[in-house]
């Protein structure tokens, strides 16, 4: 199955240019979730959505803008890229059954350098 | 504060034998942890999870073990094989955070043949 995919899965841009990573998901999860990955830093959560036209920001928040018109989209923008947003990017997606959060299941990540 | 760190960066094992890889927790409100597995260049792969109301749960040759009184989790691999290879991250998702999991930093377990 197609599960989640990401595109680009490498994208080398300026800095100040706009960049838009796309995230889609094919099990109609409520939750998307944007991260980042750096070396030394892990894991950091960028913007989350609990549903269509929901988003809140995540730990690192500044200089990304999220949308969510549609269940199974989440593209994430650079507004004006920045060299220290150079990093792995990484999508993933969870249900919430039951009064219960499930398990996020990820992309295979969108690799961004940025001049 | 809210994290989950890792006690050891990296762990290295011999084929066959068996790896526990540790991970602890500050937030007593947590109540959903998952491990996950990432290869290099690949993005993290759900090996297994647990409730807060389990202590103990097994899947194919892995077992999580959750002790809630010290706030820690670990992974057990049973005959851990070079395939095993990779960065372990343990996180926890706090219950009335909306779905939001907190990672630990990983720890790289490498399988030696």
């Amino acid at each position: 199955d197609a599960g989640i995919t990401q595109s680009p899965r490498y994208k080398i841009t300026e800095t100040g240019r706009q960049v838009t990573l796309m995230c889609h998901q094919t099990w109609s999860h409520s939750y998307m979730f944007w991260y980042r990955q750096d070396l030394g830093h892990g894991l950091r959560l960028i913007y989350y959505s609990a549903a269509a036209d929901i988003t809140d920001k995540g730990e690192v928040p500044d200089g990304y803008v999220v949308s969510r018109s549609k269940t199974e989209n989440f593209p994430l923008t650079l507004e004006s890229a920045t060299r220290s947003q150079t990093s792995v990017y990484f999508c993933a997606s969870s249900e919430f059954l039951a009064g219960a959060q499930e398990t996020q299941y990820f992309g295979p990540g969108t690799r961004l350098l940025v001049l | 504060g809210e994290s989950v760190g890792l006690h050891l960066p990296t762990l290295s094992v011999q084929e066959g034998d068996n790896s526990i890889i540790n991970c602890a927790y500050s937030n007593s409100a947590s109540d959903y942890f998952i491990w996950y597995k990432q290869e290099s260049g690949k993005g993290p792969q759900f090996i297994i999870d647990i409730r807060s109301n389990m202590d103990k749960r097994q899947g194919q040759r892995v077992t999580v073990l959750l002790n809630k009184t010290v706030k820690h989790l670990s992974l057990q691999i049973a005959a851990t094989q070079p395939g095993d290879s990779a960065v372990y991250f343990c996180a926890e998702n706090i219950g009335n955070q909306g779905g939001k999991l907190i990672f630990g930093q990983g720890t790289e377990l490498s399988v030696k043949p």
